[in-house]
C-alpha cells in the first residue's frame, strides 16, 4: 500500500480557501486516492475520490497532477463547521480495497 | 435512510474482564469493517467481513479479540480479557459490494475504557 504523507495542521479563517496536499510517491497504477473528513467523537466521513486530473463534488475539489504522486483537497469558503481532521488515502479498488489511514490533517477554522 | 448503529456508545470496564461491541451496518451493504482508532491518530483496520466470511483479519489480536458475523448483517467484536492498552475508540463501517469506490459508512464508534 502506498504511504502517504500530509501536514500535521493547518490553520485557516473563515471564508478562505483552504489546500491540503498529501505525497504519496509509490503509488500504484490501480490505486485510487480518497479523502475523509472526521468531527471529534464521530466516524470519519467520505468526502471525495480521484483517480486523475480533477474531481468536483458539492463539498469540495480533488486536483491529482499527470504523475499522480501527490493531490490535493481544495475546500472552497470554508466555515468554523469544516473543522476536523482531514485524512488522505491511497489504495486499490475492488476485492483488494484496504485504506489504511494516517494521521491526517488537523484543519482549524476561526473567524 | 438508518446509518450504521453501534452499541453501546461507551464503556467502562476493569481489566480483565470481557467486553462485546455491536454493529449494524447500513441495510444492503454487503462489507463490513471493524476498526481500532487511538486518540490522535487515524483509524486502524481490524477485521473486514465480505457477508460472513473474514476476508481480511490479518490485523486482529486473535489471542484475545474475536469477532463474528452470522448471518451477513449485523457484527459483533469481543475483547476477552480486555488490558489496559485496548482503550480505545472502535469504530464499525460498511460499504456496498466492492467496485470502484472507496466510500465506507462509519457509526459514531464505541469509546472503551479500561481501567
Amino acid at each position: 500500500l502506498a504511504k502517504t504523507t500530509q501536514p500535521i495542521s493547518m490553520d485557516s479563517y473563515e471564508g478562505q480557501e483552504v489546500n491540503i496536499t498529501c505525497s504519496h510517491n509509490n503509488i500504484a497504477t490501480n490505486d485510487y486516492i480518497t479523502w475523509y473528513q472526521q468531527f471529534p467523537s464521530q466516524g470519519p466521513r467520505f468526502i471525495i475520490q480521484g483517480y486523475k486530473t480533477k474531481v468536483t463534488n458539492e463539498v469540495a475539489s480533488l486536483f491529482i497532477p499527470a504523475d499522480r504522486k501527490s493531490s490535493t483537497l481544495s475546500l472552497p469558503r470554508v466555515s468554523l463547521s469544516d473543522t476536523a481532521v482531514y485524512y488522505c488515502l491511497v489504495g486499490p479498488t475492488g476485492t483488494a480495497s484496504k485504506l489504511t489511514f494516517g494521521t491526517g490533517t488537523r484543519l482549524q477554522v476561526t473567524l | 435512510e438508518a446509518g450504521v448503529v453501534q452499541s453501546p456508545r461507551y464503556k467502562i470496564i476493569e481489566k480483565k474482564q470481557p467486553v462485546a461491541f455491536w454493529c449494524n451496518p447500513i441495510s444492503g451493504h454487503n462489507t463490513l469493517y471493524w476498526y481500532l482508532q487511538n486518540l490522535g491518530q487515524g483509524p486502524e483496520l481490524l477485521i473486514r467481513y465480505e457477508n460472513e466470511e473474514a476476508v481480511d483479519d490479518s490485523q486482529l489480536p486473535k489471542d484475545r479479540f474475536s469477532a463474528e458475523r452470522l448471518k451477513g448483517v449485523d457484527s459483533t467484536l469481543k475483547i476477552q480479557p480486555a488490558e489496559l492498552g485496548d482503550s480505545a475508540v472502535y469504530l464499525c463501517a460498511s460499504s456496498a459490494l466492492a467496485g470502484v469506490s472507496h466510500e465506507q459508512f462509519f457509526g459514531p464508534g464505541t469509546r472503551l475504557t479500561v481501567l
